[in-house]
Order: structure tokens, then sequence, then C-alpha cells
């Protein structure tokens, strides 16, 4: 079955760590996205990439990076910069921009 | 700037009692307008997409309107297993620009008693 699969689904990380979070789908989507999922707030974007080797910035992409080497693979590495890191991530998909999007089941990031 | 506002937060239904939840949007340029539903600990499940004013879609228990200015998700004789959040998104975007982001509503938590 096609999908999105994020791993892991639960991470620690000690303060001053980089960490990368991983996301892969076999959909054959062009699109994919990281949103930041806090309590009480709604999902806020991080970055996106609309192609293979080609992303933009979101709105809260300080801190983070990423990479879109494989039109499967969207990495994103939480860096030490990120003051804030614990909250839950999830990646996303779309077959192009303009269309709605297919969710991963997230990963939820605690920094200890 | 673009803003989605959910309400009520929370909702508490009885087995049955049909309801409706909101979305407001100020936004322009609207592409269209998504609904998604949420478990617990999950990932976002897609719902609905609505592109223009009067347009109505439903699915199962559920039905999803638009207007120029809010959505509705009207839930008829819902039962536990609607229990969820239910979140909406606004698609921005213009012609021949390339930042068609969602933009997302805190959403409403929905539960259902037996």
């Amino acid at each position: 079955d096609g999908g999105i699969t994020q791993s892991p689904k639960y991470l620690f990380r000690k303060e001053g760590q980089n960490v990368t979070l991983s996301c892969e789908q076999n959909l054959n989507h062009d699109a994919m996205y990281w949103y930041r999922q806090d309590p009480g707030q709604g999902l806020r974007l991080i970055y996106y990439s609309q192609i293979v080797n080609d992303f933009q910035k979101g709105d809260i992409a300080e801190g983070y990076s990423v990479s879109r080497e494989k039109k499967e693979s969207f990495p994103l590495t939480v860096t030490s910069a990120q003051k804030n890191p614990t909250a839950f991530y999830l990646c996303a998909s779309s077959r192009t921009i303009l269309d709605g999007y297919t969710f991963g089941s997230g990963t939820r990031l605690t920094v200890v | 700037e673009d803003q989605v506002t959910q309400s009520p937060e929370a909702l508490r239904l009885q087995e049955g009692e049909s309801s409706s939840l909101n979305c407001s949007y100020t936004v322009s340029g609207l592409r269209g307008l998504f609904w998604y539903r949420q478990d617990p600990g999950k990932g976002p499940e897609f719902l609905f997409t609505l592109y223009s004013a009067g347009e109505e879609k439903e699915k199962e228990r559920l039905k999803a309107t638009l207007t120029k200015k809010e959505s509705f998700l009207h839930i008829t004789a819902p039962k536990p297993e609607d229990s969820a959040t239910y979140l909406c998104a606004v698609q921005v975007g213009n012609s021949g620009g390339s930042n068609y982001k969602l933009t997302f509503g805190k959403g409403t938590l929905l539960t259902v008693n037996p």
C-alpha cells in the first residue's frame, strides 16, 4: 500500500545535539512538507519542497534544515539552534503543490 | 496576514446529537479549503476539499459546506468513533505564483459520548 512513513515514532534528544527525522513516501508525489504541531496551536509549516533538489523555507524554518536528494525522501534535521524543539513533527506529501496532502503518522521529539 | 479560526475549540455531543463545526477565514486569493480529521498521536487524515462558495461534499455522517467567509462541517447523528480533532486548512496562492501553502486552524476537539 502507498503511503508516508515517518521514523522514529518517538525520539529523545539531549540539548545541544542535532537530530534527523526521516520521511519516506512511495506515492510518487512531487511535493513534500514538514509541519510542527504544538498543543493549542495549529500546524505550522517548517519547510516544503515542490520537486527534487529544490526546497523553500516555511513560516518557522529557523533552527531546521532539510534536503531533497530523492523524490521519495525528505529528511528534516533539528539543529541545536532550534530553541524549543520539543514538539510533534508531521511530514506530508501531495501529487503537486496544488493538491491536498497525505500525512505521515508523525514523530514526537522530546529534548531531555 | 492569512488567518483561519475554528470554533468551538471543543465540542461534546451525545451519540445521535447532530451539530456543526465552524471554520472562518481571512485570506486573499483562496484556492481551496481542506478538512482533516486527526486522532490522538496520529497524523491528520484527509476528509474534503472545497474550492468555491456554494460547494458541498458529503462522506458518511459528515457534510462540508463553503461560503465566501467560512466553512461548516456538519455532523449528522454522530457516533463515538467520530470523536477526534477536526482541522480546517486554507490554501492560498497567486496566479502564476508558487506559494500555494496550507494554513491550518487550531482545530476543534469533538467528543461523542455513547
